[in-house]
């Protein structure tokens, strides 16, 4: 049973544009969520996380949003840049457990 | 500062062998997880270790077992290999401290692509 889930496979954007990531996820004891980003032939990369007692969280482009309620969070890249073209993965944990990984979306920056 | 680093980067086995995947965690990090990323899929834990003991396990059978060395390198053992065994395999290490393994921040090594045929 998938746990998180990211229901768009594959995602396209403009250049300079917003880029937006989504996730779902079941298990309501998650507390800690975390976006990684892998390129191929690379192993995943932490992007951003958020806990759960926030709602945001923000790192220069990369804003995380979490919507306990709904059970969602999003990853927005704002302004999107070639180089963001990669596979992003969302998971989400219990705070010192393992990470349960969604099936990821392949983003691609349309120069 | 040393990354995570995985070998073999490729391999490939009949049904049946044995395999031993080998992670050198990222320097002065206590902590190793292994996952498995089939083809299409996300990376599902395997398991992890903390100061050498295996510190948590996923939905994985006991033919998939670890060591942890005291250097914290890592080995990912699986015997009677399968078909349904052919995937990424991800090691990951993270530091953690007294209260406990923790998976705040991984970072994960390329991978060993393992192929069963």
């Amino acid at each position: 049973d998938q746990q998180v889930k990211q229901n768009s496979p594959s995602l396209s954007v403009q250049e300079g544009r917003i880029s937006i990531l989504n996730c779902d996820y079941t298990n309501s004891m998650f507390d800690y969520f975390l976006w990684y980003k892998k390129y191929p032939a690379e192993g995943p990369t932490f992007l951003i996380s958020i806990s759960s007692i926030k709602d945001k969280n923000e790192d220069g482009r990369f804003t995380v949003f979490l919507n306990k309620s709904a059970k969602h969070l999003s990853l927005h890249i704002v302004p999107s840049q070639p180089g963001d073209s990669a596979v992003y993965f969302c998971a989400a944990s219990v705070i010192r457990s393992n990470l349960f990984f969604g099936t990821g979306t392949r983003l691609t920056v349309i120069p | 500062e040393t990354g995570v680093t995985q070998s073999p980067t490729h391999l490939i086995k009949t049904r049946g062998q044995q395999v031993t995947l080998r992670c050198s965690s990222q320097s002065g990090h206590n902590t190793v997880s292994w996952y498995q990323q089939a083809l299409g899929q996300g990376p599902q834990f395997i398991f992890q270790y903390y100061r050498e003991e295996e510190n948590g396990r996923g939905n994985f059978p006991p033919r998939f077992s670890g060591l942890q060395f005291p250097n914290y390198s890592s080995e990912l053992n699986v015997n009677a290999l399968e078909l349904d065994d052919s995937a990424l395999y991800l090691c990951a290490s993270s530091l953690s401290g007294d209260r406990g393994a923790t998976n705040e921040k991984l970072f994960f090594g390329s991978g060993t692509q393992l192929s069963v045929l």
